[in-house]
């Protein structure tokens, strides 16, 4: 089975600092990969996702993500913090082997300080 | 507008009693998902529908039924069985029943138990 880790259950940022937000699957097959927001008491909305094209994707909000399959890794970053990044962030894998189950990580908070 | 609608925002179970959760999609999606969401517990997969009038079991459908009677509309029955219902459901659309297949979701139901 699929799972996914997410190290780091709170993260805190200044305002204009990196954002590195990391993502770790199991898999035996090339996963299909994805990284969701989700503000409070909404849903989850797309950042971005790798599927197996460019290692190196580019979302929304200037989210990226770099896919090493050396490392089993999907980290998500952004160059600079704005205070509306501050949200819930999840990582998600798709098994090949079971459809378009996902498995998602904990979640990782993400704070940003003015 | 194309999306995902949930309603009520918020429900309240008595004990023994059934609730009913509303999922509808205007985005001509095949397959849909519901998910419950925990506090540091990420999603987990309540049950899933590849197509009309089909739809099968995920991580933790015990305690919750399900019907897929039109495409737009999944709704989401929490029983009596349910012994701990208090929790973020989400209610999720993709186009196919794919591994790399997007996964679109609703604003979300949270259902508290007086």
């Amino acid at each position: 089975a699929q799972s996914v880790t997410q190290l780091g259950s709170h993260v805190s940022v200044s305002e204009g600092a990196l954002v590195l937000l990391r993502c770790n699957y199991s898999s035996s097959v090339p996963p299909y990969l994805f990284w969701y927001v989700q503000y409070p008491n909404q849903g989850l909305q797309l950042l971005l996702k790798y599927t197996s094209a460019a290692t190196l994707v580019k979302g929304i909000n200037g989210f990226e993500a770099e896919f090493k399959k050396s490392e089993t890794s999907f980290h998500l970053t952004k160059p600079s913090a704005h205070m509306s990044d501050a949200a819930e962030y999840f990582c998600a894998v798709s098994d090949p082997n079971t459809g378009n189950q996902f498995y998602f990580g904990t979640g990782t908070s993400l704070t940003v300080i003015p | 507008d194309g999306g995902i609608t949930q309603s009520p925002k918020y429900l309240f179970r008595k004990e023994g009693q059934n609730v009913t959760l509303s999922c509808e999609q205007n985005l001509n999606h095949d397959a849909m998902y519901w998910y419950r969401q925990d506090p540091g517990q990420g999603l987990r997969l309540i049950y899933y529908s590849q197509i009309v009038n089909d739809f099968q079991k995920g991580d933790i459908a015990e305690g919750y039924s399900v019907s897929r009677e039109k495409k737009e509309s999944f709704p989401l029955t929490v029983t009596s069985a349910q012994k701990n219902p208090t929790a973020f459901y989400l209610c999720a659309s993709s186009s196919r029943y794919r591994t790399q297949e997007t996964q679109y979701f609703g604003p979300g139901t949270r259902l508290l138990v007086l």
